[in-house]
């Protein structure tokens, strides 16, 4: 069965470094989305992303964030100067289109530690 | 605005019935609903589109009631595999970016 793959599955980094978190949504899919996880917390959307270009974002993905789909089959998430609060779990997702009544699957994570 | 899910947390034998109830004060579009298990990814369980579906799913059921702006998740004999917390993901708009605002999850235990 196709499924969403990510890497790496744990990232450690420093404090205002950069980081880029990689994705390979299901093949056929055509709208991918990262969300994150605070440990312990509820899932929450960070951005999602159709036709090479952002559909929707939220106050989260600010200005230290973007997305890149550098090729066909990968999406990206880099956080440009990362900050201790950015600590969590990185799910991205992927549907075969946008709309209500089109499931997302989501990948395994990768968890960010920022130390 | 992020849907209320209750209750927080439930503990059941295996065989009993659990339900999650997931509820907005803003109209809804739609209602998925995912299962995360510790250190994993949420999976997908089901969708409930506005009209007033059911849907069920082996033992495990919904409903989405577009009028009280309400889903409940109904989990029937439970088994121990249903363990993990269960979120509501909501959409208040039909054509959109697809976002999911997810609710704080309902832990569910079933002990044998």
């Amino acid at each position: 069965e196709p499924e969403v793959t990510q890497t790496p599955s744990h990232q450690v980094t420093q404090m205002g470094q950069e980081v880029i978190l990689r994705c390979v949504p299901i093949s056929n899919h055509l709208y991918f989305y990262w969300y994150r996880q605070i440990l312990g917390q509820k899932v929450e959307f960070l951005v999602s992303f159709y036709n090479n270009e952002i559909s929707e974002k939220s106050e989260i993905f600010d200005d230290q964030f973007s997305v890149e789909r550098p090729d066909g089959s990968n999406f990206t998430l880099k956080i440009r100067s990362t900050k201790l609060e950015d600590s969590a779990m990185y799910f991205c997702a992927s549907s075969v289109d946008r709309g209500s009544r089109y499931e997302q699957y989501f990948g395994p994570g990768t968890r960010l530690t920022v130390t | 605005q992020q849907p209320v899910q209750s209750p927080q947390a439930v503990i059941l034998r295996e065989g009993e019935d659990a339900v999650i109830n997931c509820s907005s004060s803003k109209a809804l579009y739609s209602v998925h609903w995912y299962r995360q298990k510790h250190g994993e990814a949420p999976v997908f369980l089901m969708i409930l589109l506005k009209g007033g579906e059911q849907k069920g799913h082996e033992k495990i059921s919904a409903s989405f009631n577009e009028k009280k702006q309400q889903s409940s998740l109904y989990l029937t004999a439970s088994q121990l595999s249903y363990s993990g917390t269960y979120f509501c993901g909501t959409e208040r708009k039909e054509t959109s970016g697809s976002r999911l605002t997810f609710g704080e999850g309902t832990q569910l235990t079933v002990n044998p």
